[in-house]
């Protein structure tokens, strides 16, 4: 166990629907990031937070936007959903943006869009 | 921006040999080089990693190699054992300011008893 969570562990929704994933990060980490797993792209960074800011912006489409609240757990939600977006979803969380090494994975949410 | 390419896509040994897994990369200002381990329906885990100012690194039976003037960068896997099977994924970025990875496409090991 990483120590990193992430809710719900599976969800199923329809194309055109609009969904919320909920990570929390490692007990005293400060940032937090985010990776999709798909058969079609393989694993793709999406996105980072330290400490409530926007550090990092991967391949994230305009449809997905994220956050990281006060109190460090961030959210990713991905809304107009496409058959395509059904993936596994992975957030991390470091202590540090400079610590990536110190990156630890969460179980993940597999997303299904029918 | 940054493109990794990983070879092969699928590797079998036997027990007890060695595994070698191969990434190149593109961007010379990637300095940061990870090595994730995810078996089946799990998480991906680091398993080592190497910045750019080391040639080697070595943690037991594993160790990684990087060639920056040629821009690939190795996975060594001695005495390989079935609990080894699984994907390996390599990832190259710049970490200090914005990191921002780009992962291969993976490696999936299989370790015969």
């Amino acid at each position: 166990d990483s120590g990193v969570t992430q809710t719900p562990k599976h969800l199923i929704t329809a194309t055109g629907q609009r969904v919320t994933l909920r990570c929390s990060p490692r007990s005293g980490d400060l940032s937090v990031y985010w990776y999709q797993q798909s058969l079609d792209q393989g694993l793709q960074f999406l996105i980072q937070y330290y400490n409530g800011e926007e550090r990092a912006k991967g391949n994230i489409l305009e449809r997905f936007s994220a956050q990281q609240f006060p109190d460090l757990h961030s959210e990713l939600n991905l809304s107009s959903l496409e058959l395509g977006d059904s993936a596994l979803y992975f957030c991390a969380s470091s202590p540090h943006p400079d610590r990536v090494g110190e990156q630890y994975f969460g179980p993940g949410t597999r997303l299904t869009v029918t | 921006g940054e493109n990794v390419e990983q070879h092969p896509s699928t590797l079998s040994v036997q027990e007890g040999d060695s595994a070698v897994i191969k990434c190149t990369y593109s961007d010379s200002a990637s300095n940061y080089f990870p090595w994730y381990k995810q078996e089946l329906g799990k998480r991906p885990q680091l398993i080592i990693d190497i910045r750019s100012n080391v040639g080697e690194k070595k943690d037991q039976r594993i160790a990684v190699t990087l060639n920056k003037t040629a821009k690939h960068f190795s996975l060594h896997i001695t005495e390989t054992q079935p609990e080894d099977s699984a994907v390996y994924f390599c990832a190259a970025g710049m970490a200090g300011g914005s990191y921002i990875p780009t992962f291969g496409r993976g490696t999936s090991l299989i370790v015969h008893p």
